[in-house]
């Protein structure tokens, strides 16, 4: 089936800097992916659609200019958490499907672990 | 934009018993329901799903059955194993498309040896 990858699957970063977790679909072409965010205990909570060579497109009260979002190939997405706090610390994951006619299969990352410190 | 609740949010059950987890969905126009197994720190792993136009999907121990009129599905999960404990999530198509859901709020279930 269908691979997608993410990296890294886990991060420490201090206060205030940025953190950059990248998303790859490494068997098919993706224009557009997703981001998800999972607090302990939660569910998943999808943040933000990916576009390849475009904006992101925000879900209601996620800030776009704290995760920055860059779809710059078909295989490839990256989420930047900038200026991270201990409040950012999350289960991040990405997904994406293979283009209609190969099933409507959602494939998820392996996730990226953020611990801000 | 849709909206999915998922019961109980826990779930403890004897090893062999059945375990079953109900979800309502909002938007009447969904039409593919996957449910998801997550563990501890890993990627949700699909376990099952169903399309709208079927009423009842099962393979193996795993069930889901569909209600459309009434906007809930549920997980079926027969002969329970401890294997099988683990999150469980059903989810429903976000406004915009398939390649994107709606995740209920989970289960966890705990099959007790």
């Amino acid at each position: 089936g269908a691979v997608v990858s993410q990296h890294p699957s886990w991060v420490i970063c201090k206060s205030g800097t940025s953190v950059k977790i990248e998303c790859r679909s490494l068997d098919f072409q993706a224009t557009t992916m997703f981001w998800y965010r999972q607090f302990p205990k939660q569910s998943l909570m999808l943040m933000a659609t990916s576009n390849e060579g475009s904006k992101a497109t925000y879900e209601q009260g996620v800030e776009k200019d704290k995760f920055l979002i860059n779809h710059a190939s078909l295989t490839l997405s990256t989420l930047t958490v900038t200026s991270a706090h201990p409040e950012d610390s999350s289960f991040y994951i990405c997904s994406a499907s293979p283009p209609r006619g190969r099933g409507n299969t959602i494939y998820f990352g392996e996730g990226s672990w953020l611990t801000v410190v | 934009g849709e909206n999915v609740e998922q019961h109980p949010s826990t779930l403890s059950v004897q090893e062999g018993d059945s375990a079953v987890i109900k979800c309502t969905y909002s938007d009447s126009a969904s039409n593919y329901f996957p449910w998801y197994k997550q563990e501890l720190g890993k990627r949700p792993q699909l376990i099952i799903d169903i399309r709208s136009n079927v009423g009842e999907k099962k393979d193996q121990r795993i069930a889901v059955t569909l209600n459309k009129t009434a906007k809930h599905f549920s997980l079926h999960i027969t002969e329970t194993q401890p294997e099988d404990s683990a999150v469980y999530f059903c989810a429903a198509p976000a406004a915009g498309g398939y390649q994107k859901v709606t995740f209920g709020t989970g289960t966890k279930l705990q099959v007790i040896p």
